[in-house]
């Protein structure tokens, strides 16, 4: 089967701690990125990666960091600097930049 | 940066009826997707429109794009309950400052009522 998983589903740590959420996809594709979803709202780019070892920023960077070592994973941590870290995260591949994205399940990340 | 605005926020609607949103932007586009979303779930894509097409279908699903109007409209007909979900179009912006990425509107949440 190919796709994207992402996991864990649900995540809770507690304040000050940093943690990172897993994103691998089979398909193949270059580009992947990942966006937070707030209630209610659209999604928000936090970082995307085009090709292996590069990656850029979207419009909600601060506390968040991300590597791409390898053209299968593509993880983001959270760190302690994100000042509202509880979100549901999306994770999302695609073949070029410009086409249809192919998104994980999520993870609901949840800090107290 | 928000780019595309959909309209309304929340339709209800009867089994059976047919079902419109839609969707407004501010520049220029290479192209226009709309996405589904079920409650806590994955984005699935549903259709790309090019910026110069006007009209695209797929089985139940009708999209069309007025670039003069920056606007597009996301068609379901003879809903089914298992429509029910967020549709979200998403642009990709033929700007510089947008950079190689899609920006996502706020959505519509469809109920589709049986």
């Amino acid at each position: 089967d190919g796709g994207i998983t992402q996991s864990p589903k649900y995540l809770f740590r507690k304040e000050g701690q940093n943690v990172t959420l897993s994103c691998e996809q089979n398909l193949n594709h270059d580009a992947m990125y990942w966006y937070r979803q707030d209630p209610g709202q659209g999604l928000r780019l936090i970082y995307y990666s085009q090709i292996v070892n590069d990656f850029q920023k979207g419009d909600i960077a601060e506390g968040y960091s991300v590597s791409r070592e390898k053209k299968e994973s593509f993880p983001l941590t959270v760190t302690s600097a994100q000042k509202n870290p509880t979100a549901f995260y999306l994770c999302a591949s695609s073949i070029g930049d410009r086409g249809e994205q192919y998104f994980g399940p999520g993870t609901r990340l949840t800090v107290t | 940066s928000q780019q595309g605005e959909e309209d309304p926020q929340a339709l209800s609607i009867q089994e059976g009826e047919n079902a419109t949103m839609n969707c407004s932007y501010k520049t220029s586009i290479n192209n226009l997707q709309w996405y589904r979303q079920n409650s806590g779930r994955g984005l699935v894509h549903l259709i790309l429109i090019r910026s110069n097409e006007r009209e695209k279908h797929s089985g139940r699903l009708r999209v069309t794009l007025d670039t003069s109007k920056k606007s597009s409209s996301l068609l379901i007909t003879a809903s089914r309950a298992a429509d029910t979900a967020s549709y979200f179009c998403a642009t990709d912006a033929n700007l510089p400052e947008y950079g190689n990425k899609l920006v996502f509107g706020a959505g519509t949440i469809l109920r589709v009522k049986s």
